[in-house]
C-alpha cells in the first residue's frame, strides 16, 4: 500500500506570494492533518479535515487554510508568504479517529 | 494553555536501556503517542497510550499515568539506528496531536 505523498518536496517563494501543498493519503483513509515544523516551534497542528470537513483548527492566522476532495486529497494554501512561515509542512492520514497517524515527507518552503 | 516537556537530550551506548519522560499539561486529554523522526525524514508512530499502564511492542515500551499527567518511552537493547528524535504527543481529539518539545537520541558504539 502506497505511504503518504505530498507535493512539491521543496518549494523557494517570495514574501508576499502564496502556494499551495498538495498532499494525497493512504488508500482508505479519510482523515488528514496538517502540521508545521520549525526549530524554534517545534511540530504544531495546523487543521484537521475529515470526510472534506474541518474537524479542528490550530492557533494560525486565517492566512493559513485548507480543503479536503471527495477522494480524500487535501491542499492547504498559506496566502500573503511571510519570512516566518518557512518551514516543513507535513501532512498525515489516519483512519478517522485512529490513534496511529501517518506521516508523508514533507513540504521544504523557503521564504526568501 | 497546552505543553508537553521532555528532556532536550539523552545520550546512549548500543545494547543500553533508556527513558524518556513526558510531562504532559493539555486541555483535552485523550491519550499519549509516541513519534520517531530521523534527521530530514517524517515522524513515525512508535505507540500509544489510552489507558494508565505498560504498552509493549517489541523493543520499545510505554507507560502513561494520567493522575501525574506523566508518560515514558522505553527502548531496549539500543541500536544506532535508534539515533533520531523522539516526540511525545497528546491526543486532544479530532486528530489533533499536541507535540512535545522532543529528544534527540544519540546512541553511541
Amino acid at each position: 500500500k502506497a505511504g503518504v505523498t505530498q507535493t512539491p518536496r521543496y518549494l523557494i517563494k517570495t514574501r508576499g506570494q502564496q502556494v499551495t501543498l498538495s498532499c494525497s493519503p493512504i488508500s482508505g483513509h479519510r482523515s488528514v492533518s496538517w502540521y508545521q515544523q520549525t526549530p524554534g516551534q517545534g511540530l504544531q497542528f495546523l487543521f484537521e479535515y475529515f470526510s472534506e470537513t474541518q474537524r479542528n483548527k490550530g492557533n494560525f492566522p486565517g492566512r493559513f487554510s485548507g480543503r479536503q476532495f471527495s477522494n480524500s486529497r487535501s491542499e492547504m494554501n498559506v496566502s500573503t508568504l511571510e519570512l516566518g512561515d518557512s518551514a516543513l509542512y507535513l501532512c498525515a492520514s489516519s483512519l478517522g479517529d485512529s490513534s496511529e497517524q501517518y506521516f508523508g515527507p514533507g513540504t521544504r518552503l523557503t521564504v526568501t | 494553555g497546552q505543553s508537553l516537556e521532555q528532556p532536550s537530550e539523552v545520550t546512549a551506548v548500543e545494547g543500553a536501556i533508556v527513558q524518556i519522560n513526558c510531562t504532559y499539561q493539555t486541555s483535552g486529554f485523550y491519550g499519549l503517542s509516541w513519534y520517531q523522526q530521523h534527521d530530514g525524514g517524517a515522524p513515525t508512530f512508535l505507540s500509544y497510550n489510552a489507558l494508565d499502564g505498560l504498552e509493549e511492542t517489541g523493543r520499545f515500551s510505554s507507560f502513561l499515568s494520567r493522575s501525574d499527567s506523566y508518560g515514558y518511552l522505553l527502548l531496549q537493547e539500543l541500536q544506532m539506528k535508534d539515533s533520531a528524535s523522539y516526540f511525545c504527543a497528546s491526543n486532544t481529539g479530532f486528530q489533533k496531536l499536541v507535540f512535545g518539545t522532543g529528544t534527540r537520541l544519540l546512541v553511541s558504539p
